[in-house]
């Protein structure tokens, strides 16, 4: 199956800080979801994204998939987007296969 | 509104039980999907149903048997709980399964099943 690697595993911001998340996908792929994890449990459905780009507020992500990777970048981080980051994607029945995460914490 | 929702938040048993674990979505999506997520955060899908027909069932223990009563509901029953059943179980759902049309085949997820087998 397609394989997701997600970079870098784990990441302490200053809050303020930039960051950027990358995912490497190992096939083409049809959906690539990028989802925060909250530390109730709750996974957030950030952005859809299987090619280019698109901004949400604070937080914008970009898809190269002719090169198999995407970019989330969180400007002015905040404490509220401590967490895990998750990229999945499918290239078939919409079967998503995740990476095993961007743990981020956010220190004030 | 919750969109997807499951019920229960949290599920403390023996091993040997039979348990049930249920979603609802409200969206007006025709596909629903069931992820199991381990200790380390891992996620991984099981089972996704189109319009009450299953379309993706992974490799799975058939202890694990999910039941689509209509679209807006997808339950998993689990047969003689084992240990290493305990998880975080997600309920999602999408418009469409099929790819590759647009944001259709956005999937939004439930606030998650924490199961725990003693």
């Amino acid at each position: 199956g397609i394989q997701v690697e997600q970079s870098p595993p784990d990441l302490i911001l200053q809050e303020g800080a930039n960051s950027t998340l990358r995912c490497n996908f190992s096939d083409s792929v049809n959906n690539l979801q990028w989802f925060h994890q909250n530390p109730w449990g709750q996974l957030i459905n950030l952005f859809y994204i299987p090619s280019g780009t698109k901004q949400n507020g604070r937080l914008s992500a970009t898809t190269v998939a002719t090169e198999r990777y995407s970019l989330l970048y969180i400007s002015s981080s905040q404490t509220t987007d401590s967490g895990v980051y998750f990229c999945a994607v499918s290239n078939g029945n919409n079967r998503l296969a995740f990476g095993k995460g961007n743990q981020v914490v956010v220190i004030p | 509104d919750t969109a997807v929702s499951q019920t229960p938040k949290y599920l403390v048993t023996q091993m040997g039980n039979d348990k049930s674990i249920k979603c609802e979505q409200n969206l007006g999506h025709d596909t629903m999907y069931w992820y199991k997520q381990d200790s380390k955060k891992f996620l991984k899908i099981m089972f996704s149903y189109n319009n009450k027909e299953l379309i993706i069932n992974e490799t799975v223990p058939n202890r694990f048997s999910p039941k689509s009563p209509d679209k807006a509901h997808l339950n998993l029953h689990i047969n003689s709980l084992e240990l290493g059943d305990s998880a975080v179980y997600f309920c999602a759902s999408s418009q469409d399964f099929r790819t590759s049309i647009g944001e259709a085949d956005t999937q939004y997820f439930g606030p998650g099943t924490r199961l725990t087998v003693l």
